[in-house]
């Protein structure tokens, strides 16, 4: 089955900075390759996700990268604001089977 | 309805006994999740419906837990003789196009 690994598990960045995260896979039968933002206390929300026949897509300061030769997909977040601070999920999926990564916990300090 | 409901938001529960939790996905979803989220930690897969093929059990932690969903819709999360190690948020999503909309979850607290 596919595995997700996620780094990395947390992250610490000055606001305005640009904040980077990444994930490898390993079933190459994957491509849909959603991201997920959860704040402390809520329910995960889709912010942003790739599908495999484009290699980048971007969405006002978040943006994914998706590598599907080397099975890894990032996200980037710039200009960091406080309201980014989050945990933050990657995940992998073919036909509806999707495993998530175990997370990072972004923290925007101001 | 508009989102994935899940009941009840919270159950607080004593040692040894059972509970039963529910998922209302949103219409039309093929596929159902349920996801245990311990505090501060990722998302632990647990069982995976799609449509009328054999459920994916592989993320059960153990065979006091189980899960059925009736007509391909309503989902109920069944944890027998439970543990204080079993507290945690759990969470259901539902599915259409690989997108994955998740409800509230219930908060479990076994005591």
């Amino acid at each position: 089955g596919e595995n997700v690994e996620q780094h990395p598990s947390t992250l610490s960045v000055q606001e305005g900075d640009s904040a980077v995260i990444k994930c490898t896979y390993s079933d190459s039968a994957s491509n849909y390759f959603p991201w997920y933002k959860q704040e402390l206390g809520k329910r995960p929300q889709l912010i942003i996700d790739i599908r495999s026949n484009v290699g980048e897509k971007k969405d006002q300061r978040i943006a994914v990268t998706l590598n599907k030769t080397a099975k890894h997909f990032s996200l980037h977040i710039t200009e960091t604001q406080p309201e980014d601070s989050a945990v933050y999920f990657c995940a992998a999926s073919h036909n509806n089977d999707m495993r998530f990564g175990a997370g990072t916990r972004l923290t925007v300090k101001p | 309805g508009a989102g994935v409901s899940q009941s009840p938001s919270n159950k607080v529960t004593e040692k040894g006994k059972d509970v039963e939790l529910r998922c209302d996905p949103i219409s039309g979803h093929t596929a159902l999740y349920w996801y245990r989220q311990s505090l501060g930690q990722g998302l632990e897969f647990l069982i995976y419906f799609q449509g009328n093929s054999a459920p994916d059990k592989s993320g059960l932690p153990s065979d006091r837990f189980s899960a059925e969903r009736t007509g391909g819709s309503v989902s109920t999360l069944t944890i027998q003789r439970t543990q204080q190690e079993d507290s945690a948020v759990y969470l259901c999503a539902s599915s259409a196009d690989n997108i994955q909309y998740f409800g509230a979850g219930t908060r479990l607290s076994v005591l």
